[in-house]
């Protein structure tokens, strides 16, 4: 699997927006980009995914440089609801590569 | 509809004993999961399963069995617990496309002493 590499940890105020970046240097074609979050003692939830364009949806955007070695997951105006680990996966679309394998993730902290 | 639920929540078990987790899904999901995650780390997937009567290691397989009779339901055994198995479980599922989200269940957190 392509790995991705992210920082430990980020800090963000309140009400302001946040860039958590990714780099993905060796991804493939067929790969596509995931964002997941956990929470704090939560299950891990899915944010966002994308494959070449930037996307959005209503938790967040997430923008891909153009050639895809790295791309960046836009919280556009953190509440303390987003303090999280969020982790960046890169995905096979391939049939039979059904596994995410998450990484250690960034740990956002919302400073209110 | 109540996504995807764990039982126990919790347990403590001693080393040598058995015990079986249980994860449902009322989503009619294919796909179903087991995570492990241990403390600072992410999580690592341990069987997963692509339809019912199915199952598949995944990286952390060792110590561990699972079967899905049903296809809402997927079921993890430890048959003979080691400390080294204290952890959290997550299962998940997800529809078929590989591209598609995995919908988490909230954990179940062992201990084993």
């Amino acid at each position: 699997d392509a790995k991705t590499t992210q920082p430990n940890s980020m800090e963000s105020n309140e009400e302001e927006p946040v860039h958590l970046p990714c780099n993905h240097s060796t991804i493939s074609g067929t790969d596509y980009i995931h964002w997941y979050r956990q929470l704090p003692s939560q299950g891990p939830e899915y944010v966002i995914h994308g494959l070449t364009s930037n996307v959005n949806n209503r938790m967040a955007s997430l923008a891909i440089a153009e050639d895809r070695k790295s791309s960046t997951l836009i919280l556009h105006r953190a509440t303390l609801r987003d303090a999280a680990v969020y982790y960046c996966i890169l995905r096979d679309v391939g049939f039979g590569n059904e596994k995410l394998t998450f990484g250690t993730g960034t740990r956002l902290t919302i400073i209110p | 509809n109540a996504g995807v639920t764990q039982t126990p929540k919790f347990r403590v078990l001693k080393t040598g004993q058995s015990m079986t987790l249980l994860c449902a899904q009322d989503m009619n999901h294919e796909y179903m999961y087991w995570y492990r995650q241990d403390p600072g780390m992410g999580l690592r997937l341990i069987h997963y399963s692509v339809g019912e009567g199915t199952t598949a290691k995944g990286e952390v397989p060792d110590g561990y069995n699972v079967s899905r009779l049903k296809k809402q339901n997927f079921l993890l055994g430890l048959e003979s617990a080691a400390p080294s198995q204290t952890s959290v479980y997550f299962c998940a599922s997800s529809l078929m496309r590989p591209y598609n989200e995995q919908f988490f269940g909230p954990g179940t957190r062992l201990t084993v002493l």
